[in-house]
């Protein structure tokens, strides 16, 4: 496997249900960025680990939970989701050389999630 | 604050023709990084080029070039001789490293066909 790869690439779940998104980057990265794109709407940041550590969080709802236990691996677990939640959730990673956010990120191929 | 805007929602051309992609950014940082991503139908988001503010040379990476001009705070992206696939979204993006994150324009999808 190269660059960042996500699993699933589709999901539908129902509100009640509970799922995690796998997101793994081959790259050597030590920063790690979970995105929300919805349609018409400008990608929004959710999430950002740096060094394993959470350093952002973007006002997200907590249906939405991150989890980074290394530096290769990213989860984003859903549960009690609404049909808005509905969206494409990128991955992506990059190596933090000085102000984080202004090294290049790079995408993995995003899992298309649908709540019913 | 941090504001990317491209004005062009979907452009539709003809293989062979040339294109270009406009995009303004707005920022009171002087130091600041723009970057463009392509993104193809599969979704994901394929980097394209990083720039930093104090780098206004224009940039050519075969039938790719880029216009950074700071006087008018636009970063323009042009596809020479357009192909088929080149249809995908583009977005340009912009960090300023005052905020962990990159703010991204609400991207211009690119048709061409033949």
């Amino acid at each position: 496997e190269t660059g960042v790869t996500q699993t699933p690439r589709h999901l539908v779940m129902g509100m009640t249900n509970k799922k995690s998104l796998k997101c793994e980057q081959h790259l050597g990265h030590n920063a790690m960025y979970w995105y929300k794109q919805s349609a018409k709407k400008p990608l929004e940041l959710m999430f950002v680990y740096s060094l394993e550590e959470r350093v952002e969080n973007n006002s997200v709802p907590s249906r939405f939970s991150p989890e980074c236990p290394n530096s290769s691996h990213l989860f984003l677990h859903l549960h009690t989701l609404q049909p808005e939640d509905s969206a494409l959730y990128l991955c992506a990673s990059s190596q933090a050389s000085g102000i984080l956010g202004t090294d290049t990120q790079y995408f993995g191929p995003g899992t298309r999630l649908t709540v019913l | 604050a941090q504001k990317v805007t491209q004005a062009q929602t979907e452009i539709s051309v003809v293989e062979k023709e040339d294109v270009t992609l406009d995009c303004v950014y707005e920022t009171r940082d002087t130091t600041y990084y723009l970057f463009w991503y392509k993104q193809p139908p599969s979704g994901e988001l394929v980097f394209l080029i990083r720039r930093n503010s104090f780098d206004e040379q224009n940039e050519i990476s075969g039938r790719y070039s880029w216009n950074f001009q700071k006087s008018t705070s636009s970063f323009n992206f042009t596809i020479t001789a357009s192909q088929v696939v080149d249809s995908a979204v583009y977005f340009c993006a912009l960090n300023t490293g005052t905020a962990s994150k990159l703010t991204f324009g609400t991207g211009t999808r690119l048709q061409v066909t033949l």
